[in-house]
């Protein structure tokens, strides 16, 4: 069957470190990947998008990877804010014309 | 700010009833999909409208339905409401074409079946 897995546990991180997320999907053959920030309440906010051609990609202090042989994309949060504090999904294309499949998401604590 | 609405924010019903949820699109997009959060869970696909005709269904049941209007507006219909019906309901809207495929998301409409 079809998975799309993030890690359900909280990370707890300090503020300055770098916070590393995983997405790892089974049975998915996307053209693209997708990174969304989610605070409590609100809907997802659209940080980044890697398509299945590009190793990596950047936007300010955020860096994503995308694996298609290993099935697993990385996001990365450099000299990590409180404000950064949030849950991140993983989303991605489905079929194309931005229809998406979800992850659970992973919550983010920085630590002042 | 990303231009997308949705009313009502909060919504309490109970088993049996039906309900109709409203989402206006960002100035631009004629697709609006729509999603179902359940408490802890990632966005569930239930369905995407383009130029007023369905265009993709998830795994929900016919009682889940929509409509699209001329203005790229959508509202969502679920009939018999279960309980398990209870979540954050998400629109989200984009336009196909577009560089980033990036989606603008609503804030959502909490429902509450009781």
């Amino acid at each position: 069957s079809q998975k799309i897995e993030q890690n359900s546990e909280a990370l707890n991180i300090q503020e300055g470190k770098t916070a590393t997320l995983t997405c790892n999907y089974t049975n998915y053959s996307p053209a693209y990947l997708q990174w969304y920030r989610q605070d409590p309440g609100r809907g997802p906010v659209f940080l980044l998008l890697i398509r299945e051609n590009e190793k990596e990609k950047r936007k300010e202090r955020l860096k994503v990877t995308f694996d298609t042989t290993l099935k697993q994309s990385l996001f990365h949060i450099t000299a990590s804010q409180p404000a950064d504090s949030a849950t991140y999904l993983c989303a991605l294309d489905i079929g194309g014309n931005n229809r998406l499949a979800f992850g659970k998401g992973n919550q983010v604590v920085v630590i002042p | 700010e990303t231009g997308v609405t949705q009313s009502p924010t909060h919504l309490i019903k109970t088993r049996g009833q039906q309900v109709t949820l409203r989402c206006s699109s960002q100035s631009g997009h004629n697709t609006v999909s729509w999603y179902q959060q359940a408490l802890g869970q990632g966005p569930q696909f239930i369905f995407q409208y383009y130029r007023e005709e369905e265009n993709g269904r998830g795994n929900f049941p016919p009682r889940f339905s929509g409509l699209q209007f001329p203005n790229y507006s959508s509202e969502l219909n679920v009939n018999a409401l279960e309980l398990d019906d209870s979540a954050l309901y998400l629109c989200a809207s984009s336009s196909p074409g577009q560089v980033k495929n990036e989606q603008f998301f609503g804030p959502g409409t909490r429902l509450t079946v009781l």
